[in-house]
């Protein structure tokens, strides 16, 4: 069965500790692995696209890894800012699957 | 180029309602999907529209239906509402089907009481 677990489901850092949150999927056919960050009450905003094992992504403080089970989001002394949840998704032969996500809470 | 907007932003019905909720794409996109998130889940797929379409559909009953228009906009009916379709639901556009990036709006979340 085609699935996404994310993990931790909650994060407490103190400003400038950096940390990884890991997307473990199975899917046949992966077409393409995500990384969104949403805010409460708004729709999530893009911040990566993977689509194969060994690549990998950079954007500010954040890089996205991706092997043939997992991806991993590294977050590099985060600010209070990088507080939201970060959700998982990949897409498979004719769906998209989301985890639950991983709610960051950045401590000043 | 505008970004992907959907509405009403918010939204409350009686159970047994009917409601029709309303996306446009992101400029030049021409493929719309559907989801529903409940609090403190991730988004789960409804469908995915490519060229007026459907092109794709997850575990959700006959009672949710859709359209994409030539101008590729798009409407999400629901049909007979139940208590457990209050929820967010969001439109995300992509420029083709498949393995391309999503792009969200920012949903409009629907109260059915």
């Amino acid at each position: 069965e085609d699935q996404v677990t994310q993990s931790p489901e909650a994060l407490r850092l103190q400003e400038g500790e950096s940390s990884s949150l890991n997307c473990s999927y199975t899917v046949s056919g992966l077409r393409g692995l995500f990384w969104y960050r949403q805010d409460p009450g708004k729709g999530p905003e893009f911040l990566f696209t993977l689509y194969s094992a060994g690549e990998e992504k950079e954007k500010e403080r954040l890089k996205a890894t991706l092997t043939k089970k997992e991806s991993f989001l590294h977050i590099t002394a985060p600010k209070p800012e990088d507080s939201a949840t970060y959700l998982c998704a990949v897409e498979g032969d004719d769906k998209i699957i989301f985890g639950k996500g991983t709610r960051l809470h950045i401590l000043p | 180029e505008t970004g992907v907007t959907q509405s009403p932003t918010h939204l409350i019905k009686t159970r047994g309602q009917q409601v029709t909720l309303r996306c446009s794409s992101q400029s030049g996109h021409n493929t719309v999907s559907w989801y529903q998130q409940a609090l403190g889940q991730g988004p789960q797929f409804i469908f995915q529209y490519y060229r007026e379409e459907e092109n794709g559909r997850g575990n959700f009953p006959p009672r949710f239906s859709g359209l994409q228009f030539p101008n590729y906009s798009s409407e999400l009916n629901v049909n007979a509402l139940e208590l457990d379709d209050s929820a967010l639901y969001l439109c995300a556009s992509s420029l083709v089907s498949g393995g391309e990036t999503q792009y969200f709006g920012p949903g409009t979340r629907l109260l059915v009481l």
